[in-house]
């Protein structure tokens, strides 16, 4: 069975800060992994995925992720936080099955 | 392309009322899913369908609540009789058949049971 933890239900950092808000997976196979933004008020929308190729994955608003097999991680960062930015984050994984699997997201404050 | 439209966007009944929300996916998507977001149990898979067929709806939290998929760009979620604690924000998504592809989530439907 797949599942995915997200560490740290709650993140704040300063404006201008790196931001890393992380994601690990459990799969027996090579997943396909998302990561999806959240506004307040909205529904989810795609911020970047991995399917095949390069690890290192770039998506919207600065945003990238890579990921480590060996670590069975793919966590999300930006080198420099904006206001912007505030909103939750879920991790996600499909499987060969096309079944979905969520985090259960990260709230991200960005500090003034 | 309009992306998956939910109607209505928000809506507020008494409990015992039967509550239906609409769902129409992106055209040419293969499945769609219905997922229900408190602050409480967070965001959670009620039901998904592949080709308008239902295949796992182990996420249904129990009889008052069911879903219908009559055709390729049309859903429904019925509760009957609502509660109280149905209250949530209930979103619909859709995606293309193969894995590699993401779900587009449509912008919700905030349900307010008094």
């Amino acid at each position: 069975a797949q599942s995915v933890t997200q560490l740290g239900s709650h993140v704040s950092v300063s404006e201008g800060a790196l931001v890393l808000l992380r994601c690990n997976y459990s799969s027996s196979v090579p997943p396909y992994l998302f990561w999806y933004v959240q506004y307040p008020n909205q529904g989810l929308q795609l911020l970047l995925k991995y399917t095949t190729g390069a690890t290192l994955v770039k998506g919207i608003n600065g945003f990238e992720a890579e990921f480590k097999k060996s670590e069975t991680s793919f966590h999300l960062t930006k080198p420099s936080a904006h206001m912007s930015d505030a909103a939750e984050y879920f991790c996600a994984v499909r499987n060969t099955g096309n079944q979905f699997y969520f985090g259960t997201g990260t709230s991200l404050t960005v500090i003034p | 392309d309009a992306g998956v439209i939910q109607s209505p966007r928000h809506e507020v009944t008494e409990m015992g009322q039967e509550v239906t929300l609409r769902c129409k996916p992106i055209s040419g998507h293969d499945y769609l899913f219905w997922y229900r977001q408190t602050m409480m149990r967070g965001l959670e898979l009620l039901i998904y369908f592949n080709n308008n067929v239902p295949i796992d709806d182990s996420g249904m939290p129990e009889d008052r609540f069911s879903a219908k998929m009559p055709n390729a760009s049309f859903s429904t979620l019925k509760i009957q009789p609502s509660e109280p604690r149905d209250s949530a924000v209930y979103f619909c998504a859709s995606s293309l058949r193969q894995g590699r592809h993401e779900q587009y989530f449509g912008p919700g439907t905030r349900l307010t049971v008094t």
